[in-house]
């Protein structure tokens, strides 16, 4: 049964440290989307790639959080510096593009708490 | 800016009771899915609609589309603690991979 997964599941961090959330898409999945939930904002759409590149990451503050793709297996979303509004659940998602209506399947999520 | 109001925003219901939640937006959405929640988990999707009126059944799952593919709505019949999560509903506009979210509406089924 594949599944997306994430790491770390958990993470309390300190205002002004660097946070690096890990994601690993399902095998044979060409797109990855990262999200953040919060109870104010709902899900929200940080950064989309497709074959490892990135398409869209309008949603994302760009003085503070980077996303990459190193390779097809890992997926990375980093927060330097971070700060307590950053404090949320992050998750993760791949799908394969098929010409539209893709299927997005997402991990666990990582939960973050900045103090 | 396309949005998605869910409503109710919570619903805890009796074991075998019946509801109907509610997606709606002022926009148009190509398609509509409707996904699950559980506490500590990432969204599962349920069931894509596409026509505008389509209804799909997944058990007792009811899902409807409406006519001006604007709103939607997820009935279930005979409710069971194990419905209990997270309802949210996602419309996809213009683009092939971007989802508008709504906030969702937090379901508990007591025994």
């Amino acid at each position: 049964d594949a599944r997306v997964t994430q790491t770390p599941r958990h993470k309390v961090t300190e205002m002004g440290q660097e946070v690096t959330m890990r994601c690993q898409p399902i095998l044979g999945h060409n797109t990855v989307f990262w999200y953040r939930q919060t109870m104010m904002q709902g899900l929200e759409l940080l950064a989309y790639f497709r074959n490892r590149a990135p398409l869209d990451d309008s949603g994302m503050p760009k003085d503070r959080f980077s996303a990459e793709m190193p390779d097809a297996t890992l997926a990375t979303l980093k927060i330097q510096p971070s700060e307590p509004r950053d404090s949320a659940v992050y998750f993760c998602a791949s799908g394969l593009a098929r010409g539209g209506r893709e299927t997005q399947y997402f991990g666990p999520g990582t939960r973050l708490l900045v103090l | 800016t396309q949005l998605l109001e869910q409503s109710p925003q919570f619903l805890s219901i009796q074991e075998g009771e019946n509801l109907t939640v509610y997606c709606n937006s002022s926009s148009v959405f190509s398609s509509l899915q409707w996904y699950r929640q559980e506490p500590g988990e990432g969204p599962v999707l349920l069931v894509t609609v596409v026509t505008g009126g389509e209804v799909k059944k997944l058990k007792r799952l009811t899902f409807q589309f409406g006519d001006a593919r604007k709103d939607s709505s997820l009935h279930i019949t005979a409710a069971q603690p194990g419905d209990t999560g997270l309802y949210l509903c996602a419309g996809r506009g213009g683009s092939n991979y971007k989802l508008t979210f709504g906030k969702g509406t937090l379901l508990t089924v007591n025994p």
